[in-house]
């Protein structure tokens, strides 16, 4: 079968550092994209990786590892306003988004 | 960026009516549509694919009597609730691929609230 898995919590400070794991198992690979989103809202676009390595885009940064099956999402100088869910999903082989159940991210003062 | 817009925002209707929502790309062609629904505190769940000037495809377990969806142009998809029930009251949600830039990159609506009394 095909899964995503994610942290279902994660709290950390304002101004610091918080890495969110991935990890995945889906037919093919097409990509992993992250998204953001605030209760009440539909998801942002953050990122996507298609090639191993980082991608650095401002604050957020994303990392993947597609022989480990693996990427995580680095959210740095934490703000108040980045308090959300982060969900993770891969494109499959068939092109479809497979999507983790995401991962809650309480920042606190 | 490429623009998804969703309508109605909030519905509230009686038990056993039918509910339409809209799903608009504003400045592309959406040759792929997609709907989802989120129950509180749950991921997104997909509902079905839609692709324009065809049937949708169901996921497992969604009625597609119950939810009609049309793909009629390149960018406007509906989905119809039919006979709503208190149970059908979620957030759904459509997003849409470009299907000229095609980047992979899915566009979401701002979804629409519906709640079933």
């Amino acid at each position: 079968g095909q899964n995503i898995d994610q942290p279902t919590e994660m709290t950390a400070t304002e101004g610091a550092i918080v890495q969110i794991n991935c990890t995945y198992q889906t037919s093919g690979f097409n990509g992993l994209f992250w998204y953001q989103q605030h209760a009440g809202e539909a998801p942002t676009f953050l990122s996507y990786n298609v090639l191993d390595g980082l991608e650095e885009k401002g604050r957020f940064s994303s990392f993947l590892s597609r022989s480990k099956g693996y990427s995580y999402l680095l959210l740095k100088e934490l703000q108040m306003k980045d308090s959300a869910s982060y969900l993770c999903a891969v494109m499959d082989s068939n092109y479809q988004l497979i999507w983790g159940a995401g991962t809650k991210l309480i920042i606190k003062p | 960026g490429a623009v998804v817009s969703q309508h109605p925002s909030w519905v509230i209707c009686k038990s056993g009516t039918s509910v339409k929502i809209e799903c608009r790309s504003l400045d592309f062609q959406a040759t792929t549509m997609f709907w989802y629904r989120q129950f509180p505190k749950q991921s997104l769940m997909l509902m079905a694919t839609s692709n324009e000037g065809s049937k949708a495809t169901y996921e497992q377990g969604v009625e597609k009597d119950k939810f009609l969806i049309n793909h009629a142009s390149l960018t406007l998809s509906t989905l119809t609730v039919t006979s709503a029930h208190p149970e059908d009251s979620s957030f759904y949600i459509c997003s849409a691929r470009d299907g000229l830039a095609d980047t992979g990159e899915l566009f979401f609506g701002e979804g629409s609230r519906l709640t079933v009394l």
